[in-house]
């Protein structure tokens, strides 16, 4: 069964660096044939994927975060991370991580249960 | 403003069906991308319904049916349960921004 579980501050000040971990088990990052995502949910409002890294270390961003967003993975302790630099409220939300799979326009077939992130002086 | 354009909201009594568009573009659904539902119960994490535009992984009941024709898609719903009751997205890829989209989400309303 794999099963993902984000990590995280819930409280980042405005313009500093928000940083989440996913810790991926059941299954092994290195092992290929999934990126591994991060996708946000601001209050009461939808979906918005964030970007996703492939275990060699590619990296694909959401165009209108690129810039902010940096996406690592540690194959060594399976986990995976995302920063986003220069928070401020908008950056307030859900955070999920997810498995997605390289075929098929990107479907994502397990996700964690989310973390709350509040940017907030 | 989504890339993928859901109804904000949808309605049914018990026993009826109901269905949820996404349309898309020539970018994603129409360029041939698969699209995806996600079913998100109250304080949850979305959930994997329909993968492929009609799949339905293991678990999923048979009521839930998906299907893809030109730039958009539909998820259908038959014999509504009050547990149906949730936020549907549909997702697919983009070529154009080079990633994943999603739809803005339909609230389902079992009445």
């Amino acid at each position: 069964q794999v099963q993902l579980q984000e990590s995280g501050p819930g409280l980042v000040k405005p313009s500093q660096t928000l940083s989440l971990t996913c810790t991926v088990s059941g299954a092994s990052i290195s092992g290929g044939g999934y990126y591994w995502s991060w996708v946000r949910q601001h209050p009461g409002k939808g979906l918005e994927w964030i970007g996703y890294i492939y275990y060699s270390g590619i990296t694909y961003y959401n165009p209108s975060l690129r810039g902010r967003v940096s996406i690592s993975v540690d194959t060594s302790k399976n986990q995976f991370s995302l920063n986003v630099s220069f928070v401020t409220a908008a950056d307030t939300a859900l955070y999920y991580c997810a498995r997605t799979s390289l075929r098929g326009a990107a479907v994502s077939d397990y996700w964690g249960h989310g973390t709350r992130v509040t940017v907030s002086s | 403003q989504s890339v993928l354009t859901q109804p904000p909201s949808v309605s049914g009594a018990p026993g009826q069906r109901v269905t949820i568009s996404c349309t898309g573009s020539s970018s994603n659904i129409g360029a041939g991308s698969d699209v995806h539902w996600y079913q998100q119960l109250p304080g949850t994490a979305p959930k994997l319904l329909i993968h492929g535009n009609s799949n339905r992984p293991s678990g999923v009941p048979d009521r839930f049916s998906g299907s893809k024709s030109a730039t958009s898609a539909s998820l259908a719903i038959a014999g509504l349960q009050a547990e149906d009751e949730a936020d549907y997205y549909c997702q697919s890829y983009d070529s154009s921004l080079g990633g994943v989209v999603f739809g803005g989400g339909t609230k389902l309303t079992v009445l």
